[in-house]
């Protein structure tokens, strides 16, 4: 059963501090997704990527928020300089782009920034 | 503007009681939406999706047109239901989700 793999599964850092979270999407899938999960603001699109180039970032803070995608295998969010509101889990979706497939999520990653 | 709605943020029910969760959107062209569950500090876990008309688990989903709705049905609810429930409509390759509903079933 083919699986989005998230790493790490938790992680708690003081703030200030970089972030780097890590996805592989499910072989053969070329969309990725980075969400943000709140209790205050449920589920948030951060970026996505398609076929490796990034289609839409517009729902990420661009100043401490980056995301890349450096191979097919192979997707990063990175927090630089982290701050205490950044805590939330954040998962990692894969689809692949055709008519009504759904995505896929993984276990994402509970940050907590103190 | 493409929107998903779902109206009730906690429902709360009795094991063995029906259960319906509101879902409805708002979209220019032939939608596809799906059901996602999330138990406790899970992942979200695809349920189900319009066009494949299965039952999951007992669930069933019903794509209404004219109403724009996609509300999730399920007969006898059991405490494993217990969860949080999103509505979810795709637009070219994103997912517009809804802010969920967390089902409560009692014993």
């Amino acid at each position: 059963d083919a699986r989005v793999t998230q790493t790490p599964r938790h992680k708690v850092t003081e703030m200030g501090q970089e972030v780097t979270m890590r996805c592989q999407p499910i072989l053969g899938h070329n969309t990725v997704f980075w969400y943000r999960q709140t209790m205050m603001q449920g589920l948030e699109l951060l970026a996505y990527f398609r076929n490796r180039a990034p289609l839409d970032d517009s729902g990420m803070p661009k100043d401490r928020f980056s995301a890349e995608m450096p191979d097919a295998t192979l997707a990063t969010l990175k927090i630089q300089p982290s701050e205490p509101r950044d805590s939330a889990v954040y998962f990692c979706a894969s689809g692949d782009g055709t008519y009504n497939q759904p995505q896929h999520f993984g276990d994402g990653t509970r940050l907590s920034i103190l | 503007a493409q929107r998903v709605t779902q109206p009730e943020k906690l429902l709360s029910v009795f094991k063995g009681a029906p259960v319906e969760l509101k879902c409805n959107y708002s979209y220019s062209g032939s939608p596809e939406l799906f059901w996602y569950v999330q138990y406790s500090r899970q992942r979200l876990q695809l349920l189900l999706r319009h066009i494949s008309r299965e039952s999951i688990k007992g669930f069933t989903a019903d794509l209404n047109k004219g109403e724009t709705s996609f509300h999730l049905k399920k007969p006898f609810a059991q405490e494993e239901d217990s969860a949080m429930y999103y509505c979810a409509l795709k637009n070219t390759d994103k997912l517009i989700f809804g802010t969920g509903t967390r089902l409560q079933v009692f014993p």
